[in-house]
């Protein structure tokens, strides 16, 4: 069974502080990690990582997979309180076509 | 950009009534994904069509069928509701079975009282 693990599960900063985010997996036959934002509504794209190695970047934003030890970061960069949402990554793979299998989410707060 | 699009966005119903959500998907999207979440929880998968053929089947209950048209919208249809499939129900959309980006819909959150 597809397995996906967040951490921390929350996390308490302060505007302009950096964080980074992780998310370890088990999948077999691995196709993608997702990177997910949720403010009390649908979750919105951030990224998606198929290659180790490659970093992805949107602004203040990048994340980063490492397919050898299966696992994934999200950093960001002078939070922000709109940055304040759940964190949610997620894993295709195995027999599936695309459904994805989320972890437990990182709960992030960015005091001003 | 044109976004998925759901409906309605609440409902409310009573135990062992019915309930159809709608989802339309992402121009030129061929896949439909149905999530279900319930509260303080991760997405759950329940299934999913591309090219309007069922492609995957998650944990969806007996109670609940699903199909996409030939305009690639799909309805859940949920029957006998209980207090337990209260949640937020969530439609994405890609393209390509699997191999691109899933962007969600804004959900339709269902409360069975």
């Amino acid at each position: 069974e597809d397995k996906v693990v967040q951490s921390p599960l929350s996390l308490v900063v302060h505007e302009g502080d950096t964080v980074t985010l992780n998310c370890s997996y088990e999948v077999t036959n691995f196709r993608s990690l997702l990177w997910y934002k949720q403010e009390k509504k649908a979750p919105t794209f951030l990224f998606m990582l198929t290659s180790s190695g490659i970093e992805k970047k949107s602004g203040r934003l990048s994340s980063i997979l490492d397919k050898k030890e299966l696992f994934s970061i999200l950093n960001i960069t002078a939070t922000q309180t709109g940055d304040s949402a759940v964190y949610l990554c997620a894993v295709s793979g195995g027999t599936s076509y695309g459904k994805l299998t989320f972890g437990q989410g990182t709960i992030l707060t960015v005091h001003p | 950009a044109a976004g998925v699009i759901q409906s309605p966005r609440h409902l409310i119903k009573e135990k062992r009534e019915t309930a159809t959500l709608k989802c339309y998907p992402i121009p030129r999207h061929d896949t439909v994904y149905w999530y279900q979440q319930g509260p303080g929880q991760d997405p759950q998968f329940l299934i999913s069509f591309y090219e309007k053929m069922q492609s995957d089947k998650g944990s969806i209950p007996d109670r609940f069928s699903a199909q996409q048209f030939s305009d690639y919208h799909s309805e859940l249809n949920m029957s006998s509701l209980e207090l337990g499939d209260s949640a937020l129900y969530f439609c994405a959309s890609s393209w390509g079975e699997g191999y691109n980006e899933q962007f969600f819909g804004p959900g339709t959150r269902l409360t069975v009282l």
